[in-house]
């Protein structure tokens, strides 16, 4: 069973601040995506990652894919109260499933 | 991206009913899934739904309990069978393989939020 870890599990900042998700697996993947759910609302596509060491910037979140394609992390800089959601990783491969992380639910205080 | 609908968006239930979930995607996709959520927590894949056969279940997750339907590339339904108020969660359709390619990123459902009294 493929298993991705998230850290932090949860996560309280002030508007401002910057912060990390951590994801991390012992097996390796196709791709990665991230994910944000807001309450009420499915999970919505961030970013897919694919090369090991990429790294993709979307505004404030940057995305980085480790070199052996096992780890992944988020940072969120100059976080802001539209920020809070809960974050998934997805490690994908290529028999059609994901494997989901735990998640981190990321509250931004004003 | 697909465009995925389900119905309905919530619902409350007694407990010994049956509640049919139903997902609509706007493109012919490979793959569809469905997931279980409890609130502020992961998603746990209940089955894959195949066109014309019969879904594969995830341990934990039989037939009888939650039949699932694929009649054609743009359509599902999830069935919570003889529910209890352990039943009560979000559940999420989810699809990937808008192409046609199996491996590609999933997109999800705005979910159903179910609670069972």
């Amino acid at each position: 069973t493929q298993l991705l870890e998230q850290s932090p599990q949860f996560l309280s900042i002030q508007e401002g601040e910057n912060l990390t998700v951590y994801c991390n697996s012992s097996s390796v993947f196709s791709s990665l995506q991230w994910y944000r759910q807001e309450p009420g609302e499915g999970p919505v596509l961030l970013v897919t990652v694919v090369t090991g060491g990429e790294v993709k910037k979307l505004k404030r979140l940057t995305f980085q894919f480790g070199d052996a394609r096992k780890d992944s992390s988020l940072h969120i800089t100059a976080a802001q109260p539209g920020d809070t959601g809960l974050y998934l990783c997805a490690g994908h491969t290529n028999a059609g499933k994901s494997t989901f992380g735990d998640g981190t639910t990321l509250t931004v205080k004003p | 991206s697909a465009v995925i609908s389900q119905k309905p968006s919530r619902d409350i239930c007694q407990r010994g009913t049956s509640l049919t979930i139903q997902c609509q995607v706007d493109s012919q996709v490979t793959m569809m899934f469905w997931y279980r959520q409890q609130p502020g927590q992961s998603l746990t894949l209940i089955a894959t739904a195949n066109q014309g056969s019969e879904a594969t279940y995830e341990s934990g997750f039989v037939i009888d309990k939650f039949p699932i339907s694929r009649p054609n590339l743009t359509f599902s339904t999830l069935t919570v069978s003889n529910m209890s108020p352990e039943d009560s969660s979000i559940y999420l359709c989810s699809v990937s393989g808008r192409s046609g390619a199996v491996g590609e990123t999933q997109y999800f459902g705005p979910g159903t939020r179910l609670l069972v009294l």
